[in-house]
């Protein structure tokens, strides 16, 4: 069973366009929700997390909205640039435990 | 500071065989995780060490080990190869809950 399930599969967006990425999780112990960005042939990067006690986290030009009662976290990339172009993977995890739960990923495409 | 740093890059081996994947963490990182990255599976977790012990392991088959050592590099153990088992495998070293990510280890097995 899916423990994050992340939408949609693939995104087109225009140059400085707002690209926005949703997640959904089951867990309600999950409390550590982070956003990875990954190139072709590269690992996973740490964009930028979020932890439930508050309700958005906003870093440059990114930003992390979290719905603790609905029990989602999307991310939103304001000015989406070329250079964006990647897949975008949401995760969750317990604290203590090194075991992070990934979303299906989001292919984005930003068009100059 | 220097990343996670896993070798080898690529590896092909034959149906049967047995691989062993390396991982040296993030100086000062004592967490190392294990994932396997496929195009239908997705990331999922393998198992996490901490201080040389095994303290988390996720729904893989016992073909699938690792280890870690006294400097908290670690390697991951795969026995009799099937095919199913070309991935890249990542490898995440943790600390105060952040996990960082290597390059990974493209393994094909033919």
């Amino acid at each position: 069973q899916q423990q994050v399930k992340q939408s949609p599969q693939s995104l087109i967006v225009q140059k400085g366009g707002i690209s926005i990425i949703n997640c959904a999780y089951e867990n309600t112990a999950f409390d550590y929700f982070p956003w990875y960005q990954q190139f072709p042939g590269k690992g996973p990067a740490l964009l930028i997390a979020i932890r439930p006690d508050v309700s958005e986290k906003k870093e440059g030009r990114f930003t992390i909205s979290f719905n603790k009662s609905a029990k989602q976290f999307s991310l939103h990339i304001m000015d989406s640039q070329p250079g964006d172009s990647a897949t975008y993977f949401c995760a969750a995890s317990k604290t203590g435990a090194n075991n992070l739960f990934f979303g299906t990923g989001t292919r984005l495409t930003v068009i100059p | 500071k220097a990343g996670v740093t896993q070798t080898p890059r690529y590896l092909i081996k034959t149906r049967g065989q047995q691989v062993t994947l390396s991982c040296s963490p993030i100086s000062g990182h004592r967490s190392v995780s294990w994932y396997q990255q496929t195009p239908g599976q997705g990331l999922q977790f393998l198992f996490e060490y901490f201080s040389e012990t095994q303290r988390n392991k996720g729904n893989f088959p016992g073909r699938f080990s690792g280890r870690q050592f006294s400097n908290s590099r670690s390697e991951m153990n795969v026995s009799t190869l099937e095919l199913g088992d070309s991935a890249l495998y990542l490898c995440a070293s943790s600390y105060r809950g952040e996990a960082f990510f290597g390059q990974g280890t493209r393994l094909t097995v033919v």
